[in-house]
C-alpha cells in the first residue's frame, strides 16, 4: 500500500500570499494518478487538480500542481479568502485502491 | 448539472442496520463508477469501495471488505452503502463521490455528494 506523506500540517498565511503544499508518496506513483482535492469546513472535498498538474473544472489558474515520482507539490500563487481550508492529496494505484494524505490546512 | 444527492443524517445504535442513498442526475449512471469515502470525526479521507454500475462490478478497500456491502439500482440512478451491524466506530460521515471520466481524470473524484452523517450510540 502506497502511504502519503503531507507536509506541513498546517501552513499560516496571509491572503495574497503564495501557498506551496508538500505530497510525499512512500513509493513511486504514476503522474496520471495524483490528485489535490480542497475541503471548506462543514463541506464535501472538491477537485482541484489531477493527473498531477490538469486543472479540475471551474478550478481558478492560481492553482498549480506540479512533481514526478515520490514528490508532488500543490502551489496557490494568491491566496484568496475561500482558499483557507483543508487540502488532501490522493493517489491511484491499480489494487485498484486510492489513498488520501493525511491533509494540510491552510490558516489565515 | 451533474450531482449527487445523498440522504440525510442518520442516528442509530450499535447492532442495528443501516441503508444510505446516493442519487445522481444529469449523466449517464452506468458510464461512471461511483466511489465512498468515509471521514470520522476531525480526521482525514479514506476511500472505503467503488461500484460500477454498469454491470455492479465493486471492489473493496480490505480495511472495509465484509463490514459494508456497496450496491446500485440502475433504474433510479442510485448508488447505496450498507451496513448490518453498526458500531460505534462506525460514527462518521460518508461521501459518495464519481470517478472521473476516461482519461486523464479517470483516478480521480470529480463530483461529490453532500455527505451523511452517522452516528452509532447506544
Amino acid at each position: 500500500e502506497i502511504v502519503l506523506t503531507q507536509s506541513p500540517g498546517t501552513l499560516s498565511l496571509s491572503p495574497g500570499e503564495r501557498a506551496t503544499l508538500s505530497c510525499r508518496a512512500s513509493q513511486n506513483v504514476d503522474s496520471n494518478y495524483l490528485a489535490w482535492y480542497r475541503q471548506k469546513p462543514g463541506q464535501a472535498p472538491r477537485l482541484l487538480i489531477y493527473a498531477t498538474s490538469s486543472r479540475a473544472t471551474g478550478i481558478p489558474d492560481r492553482f498549480s500542481g506540479g512533481g514526478s515520482g515520490t514528490d508532488f507539490t500543490l502551489t496557490i500563487s494568491r491566496l484568496e479568502p475561500e482558499d483557507f481550508a483543508m487540502y488532501y492529496c490522493q493517489q491511484y494505484d491499480r489494487s485498484p485502491r486510492w489513498t488520501f494524505g493525511q491533509g494540510t490546512m491552510v490558516e489565515f | 448539472e451533474v450531482q449527487l444527492v445523498q440522504s440525510g443524517a442518520e442516528v442509530k445504535k450499535p447492532g442495528e442496520s443501516l441503508n444510505i442513498s446516493c442519487k445522481t442526475s444529469s449523466y449517464t449512471f452506468t458510464d461512471h463508477w461511483i466511489g465512498w469515502v468515509r471521514q470520522m470525526p476531525g480526521k482525514g479521507l479514506e476511500w472505503m469501495g467503488i461500484i460500477y454500475p454498469g454491470d455492479s462490478d465493486t471492489r473493496y478497500n480490505p480495511s472495509f471488505q465484509g463490514q459494508v456491502t456497496i450496491s446500485a439500482d440502475k433504474s433510479i440512478s442510485t448508488a447505496y452503502l450498507q451496513w448490518t451491524s453498526l458500531k460505534a466506530s462506525d460514527t462518521a460521515i460518508y461521501y459518495c463521490a464519481r470517478r472521473g471520466s476516461y482519461g486523464l481524470s479517470f483516478n480521480s473524484f470529480d463530483i461529490w455528494g453532500q455527505g451523511t452523517l452517522v452516528t452509532v450510540s447506544s
